[in-house]
């Protein structure tokens, strides 16, 4: 079976700061991996993904995340948040008749 | 490419009313998807197209919901009749080539069935 978990609903971090949203994965297959990102009244936006080769993944607006199987994990972050990153942010990963979405990750970025 | 469009962006409903949401994907997309979020479930895939065929409609919550996909470039889902709790948002997505490999997702639309 299939299923993301995504630790912290809220994450609020300073202008400036370091940005880390936790995404943990359980499959039985190699998985597909994605971070998505939601503006206030938009759709869901591809910031990266991960298929297969290098595990660091770097996405659009200085995003990137890192697949560690290790870990089952797949981590999003960023050097220096912006107040423009305000948005709430899915993990997701493929399976073989969905693609699972975890529960977001809201993220409030102080000025 | 516009990208996936859907309308409307808002609808506003009586319950008991039928209401119908449009989707016209990205061309040349084998798969579309039409997912639904909602606070408490999140997002929640409904069904699934490929080359026009549903695939998949385990999610579709029950008979209220059907979807169609008549061509490549037009889908609806449609509830009849309408119940407040159908209020959510509802997003239809498409993808190139393989199926969940990586979706594009249209705006989206408010449903509020009052």
């Amino acid at each position: 079976a299939q299923s993301v978990t995504q630790l912290g609903s809220h994450v609020s971090v300073s202008e400036g700061a370091l940005v880390l949203l936790r995404c943990n994965y359980s499959s039985s297959v190699p998985p597909y991996l994605f971070w998505y990102v939601q503006y206030p009244n938009q759709g869901l936006q591809l910031l990266l993904k991960y298929t297969t080769g290098a595990t660091l993944v770097k996405g659009i607006n200085g995003f990137e995340a890192e697949f560690k199987k290790s870990e089952t994990s797949f981590h999003l972050t960023k050097p220096s948040a912006h107040m423009s990153d305000a948005a709430e942010y899915f993990c997701a990963l493929t399976g073989a008749n969905n693609l699972f979405f975890g529960t977001g990750t809201r993220l409030t970025v102080i000025p | 490419d516009a990208g996936v469009i859907q309308s409307p962006r808002h609808e506003v409903t009586e319950m008991g009313q039928e209401v119908t949401l449009r989707c016209k994907p990205i061309s040349g997309h084998d798969y579309l998807f039409w997912y639904r979020q909602t606070m408490m479930r999140g997002l929640e895939l409904l069904i699934y197209f490929n080359n026009n065929v549903p695939i998949d409609d385990s999610g579709m919550p029950e008979d209220r919901f059907s979807a169609k996909m008549p061509n490549a470039s037009f889908s609806t889902l449609k509830i009849q009749p309408s119940e407040p709790r159908d209020s959510a948002v509802y997003f239809c997505a498409s993808s190139l080539v393989r199926v969940f490999t990586e979706a594009f997702f249209g705006q989206g639309t408010r449903l509020t069935v009052v």
